[in-house]
């Protein structure tokens, strides 16, 4: 069970490179996200997607598009990158349910903007 | 506003003492409170949770957490530490707010650090 797979692991962009990131869980969750991470900020998300066919702004929206394509895949696309958008990315997925709704992340993709 | 504070940056404990790390949150309403753990360059993987109940959590790895509501706090704690639990750990809390499809909001992480 590969649980929730993003790719690539790392890139390097140069200033104004566009760039897409790819994320698919095999969970059949409703709810995606994506998250950055950087030091001493803990994670913010910047997406996320409830349900197939609606996305929403979380946190840090600027800069970033994202696509639901279908309930297993929802990638994060950088237009125009800026050295702001050196981070790590997080994809996420969970059940949406009043359970607790416990949320899986994926390894993770290392961006460096130069 | 919700929120969650992780007050220390970093623990730093003898393998076998007690451990340790503190989270307090901030939310309307009856909290979802979560741990999670990072390794060096992976994913975050879920230790526990709390949705209600007993106010003592077990979750993986021996970890267990205390939900005190008085004192809004949700540390992470652990009778023996092992070297190898040595990670950053992040407290989390689910966002209460109408349409919030479930997302966490997440402290800013503590590294813990087990010395032999």
């Amino acid at each position: 069970n590969a649980g929730v797979t993003q790719t690539p692991k790392f890139q390097v962009l140069k200033t104004g490179q566009s760039m897409t990131l790819q994320c698919a869980q095999d969970m059949n969750h409703n709810s995606m996200y994506w998250y950055r991470q950087d030091p001493g900020m803990g994670l913010r998300l910047i997406y996320y997607s409830a349900s197939e066919g609606t996305t929403d702004k979380g946190e840090v929206p600027n800069g970033y598009n994202v696509s639901r394509l279908n309930k297993r895949e929802f990638s994060l696309r950088l237009e125009s990158a800026a050295p702001s958008q050196t981070s790590v990315y997080f994809c996420a997925s969970s059940a949406q349910d009043n359970s607790g709704n416990t949320i899986y992340f994926g390894e993770g993709s290392w961006l460096t903007v130069v | 506003a919700q929120s969650v504070a992780q007050p220390e940056d970093q623990v730093n404990v003898a393998e076998g003492n007690p451990l340790t790390v503190k989270c307090t949150y901030s939310v309307s309403g009856n909290p979802y409170l979560f741990w999670y753990v990072q390794y060096p360059n992976r994913g975050l993987q879920f230790l526990l949770k709390y949705i209600t109940g007993d106010n003592l959590v077990k979750g993986s790895y021996g970890f267990e957490a205390e939900f005190n509501k008085s004192q809004t706090s949700f540390h992470l704690k652990k009778p023996s530490a092992l070297v190898s639990d040595s990670a950053l750990y992040f407290c989390a809390v689910r966002d209460m707010e109408v349409d919030s499809s479930y997302k966490l909001i997440f402290g800013s992480g503590t590294r813990l650090l087990v010395r032999p």
